[in-house]
């Protein structure tokens, strides 16, 4: 089974500092990685997504990632935060030719000016 | 174009009703999906549907929970004889039939 491990569950950071939100996953198989983000009362949104090839993936809002197969990590980075990229973030693995994700328990980011 | 949409956003029931969540996927995806999302908790998968049929439910937790999607497009999330513990919020997601699943804004269900 896999299973997805989001090392913080709360990250503070100032303004326009930098941010790294870790992700470690587990499994037997070759998967896929995504993060979504979750602003409040709203659904998830597609952040990145590793599929192959390069492993640093670059998505919106100017939040990138890289997969890293030897650590089974897949952490998100931004060099700069925004007061607007408050939210909570999900990590998700899905095995490669099946359809489920399999999330990690988020991490709720919270930008203070 | 449009997204995911859910009904109803809102849901109280008491416990022991019945309960029916709408799903309308983005027009055209093939696949459609259901997760759970209790409170501080990541999304848990429940159903899966590749066109009509549910292609892997291995997600619902019990006999309770049933979905349809009996035109291929919409879909209907059942619960019957609720319990306080459903209380959650439901995602659908839906997809062209790739990788990536577009969800939908949630049905929030509380059971009195």
């Amino acid at each position: 089974a896999q299973s997805v491990t989001q090392l913080d569950s709360q990250v503070p950071v100032f303004e326009e500092a930098p941010v790294e939100l870790r992700c470690n996953y587990s499994s037997s198989v070759s998967v896929y990685l995504f993060w979504y983000v979750q602003y409040p009362n709203q659904g998830l949104q597609l952040l990145l997504k590793y599929l192959s090839g390069s492993t640093l993936v670059k998505g919106i809002n100017g939040f990138e990632a890289e997969f890293n197969k030897s650590q089974t990590s897949f952490h998100l980075r931004k060099p700069s935060v925004h007061i607007s990229d408050t939210a909570e973030y999900f990590c998700a693995v899905q095995i490669q030719g099946a359809q489920k994700l399999v999330f990690g328990q988020g991490t709720r980011l919270t930008i203070n000016p | 174009g449009a997204g995911v949409s859910q009904t109803p956003s809102n849901k109280v029931t008491e416990k022991g009703k019945y309960v029916e969540l709408r799903c309308d996927p983005i027009s055209g995806h093939t696949a459609l999906y259901w997760y759970r999302q209790s409170l501080g908790q990541g999304p848990e998968f429940l159903i899966y549907f590749q066109g009509t049929g549910a292609a892997d439910d291995s997600g619902l937790p019990n006999d309770r929970f049933f979905a349809v999607r009996p035109e291929g497009s919409v879909s209907t999330l059942k619960i019957q004889r609720t319990e306080r513990g459903d209380s959650a919020v439901y995602l659908c997601a839906s997809s062209p039939g790739g990788e990536t699943q577009y969800f939908g804004p949630g049905t929030r269900l509380l059971v009195l």
